[in-house]
């Protein structure tokens, strides 16, 4: 099963919007509405951002938003904070009882 | 809380076993709707998903690129689950993440609790 694939980084200035996609096939990312996020600061565990496509867990500013459209989800973090530099990963359910990650994208505040 | 927190060998010899183990704490690996699973990064690379443990039923499902090679298991009186990897090599280099997701309720079929890594090199 292929990675899903993610741009390699993404940038905006404080305050701004960025959003990150997710392209993934019909088996995966277009085939079930579990995708979530993750992110990642550097020598840390990844942090679940987003889950079911669109939800946010417990804790995680209503900056982090995600949607999904056909076999592409997409993470939108507003109002960037320098804290939000980070490396983001998404995943989804595959089918056949396995998961798959997104390659990866690093998010940098300029 | 719930906690994860992983343990085992940082240095493995090629050609042979990798064995890794997840203490859960705040919390019964038995109880609730979740599953178990491993997770690894390899240095500035991205995840892998290795494979999941259920508790009931002890059901385990594991990434075909890996399924020849890995076992999952689970020891309810210890609230642990481990990881064994055979025949490694140096493309097994990487951090090891223990991480629980829900089935039940909650954060459906994301990974919403992760042990810190522990990191596992190979090499002779």
């Amino acid at each position: 099963q292929s990675a899903l694939t993610q741009p390699p980084s993404a940038s905006g200035s404080p305050g701004q919007s960025v959003t990150i996609s997710c392209t993934g096939t019909s088996s995966d990312v277009g085939g079930y509405n579990y995708v979530s996020w993750y992110q990642q600061h550097p020598g840390k565990a990844p942090k679940l951002m987003i889950y079911e496509v669109t939800k946010r867990p417990s804790g995680v500013p209503d900056r982090f938003s995600g949607s999904k459209s056909g076999n592409t989800a997409s993470l939108t973090v507003s109002g960037l904070q320098a804290e939000d530099e980070a490396d983001y990963y998404c995943s989804s359910y595959g089918g056949s009882n396995n998961f798959v990650f997104g390659t990866g994208t690093k998010v940098t505040v300029l | 809380q719930v906690q994860l927190q992983e343990s085992g060998p940082g240095l493995v010899k090629p050609s042979q076993t990798l064995s890794l183990t997840c203490t859960v704490s705040g919390g019964s690996i038995s109880s609730g709707t979740y599953f178990w699973n491993w997770i690894r990064q390899p240095a500035g690379k991205g995840l892998e998903w290795i494979g999941r443990m259920y508790t009931s039923g002890r059901s385990t499902y594991y990434n075909p690129s890996l399924k020849s090679r890995v076992t999952i298991s689970v020891d309810t009186s210890k609230n642990q689950f481990s990881l064994t990897l055979t025949s490694v090599t140096a493309a097994d280099t990487a951090v090891y993440y223990c991480a629980r997701a829900s089935y039940g309720s909650g954060t459906y079929y994301a990974f919403d609790i992760w042990g810190q890594g522990t990191m596992v090199t190979v090499s002779s």
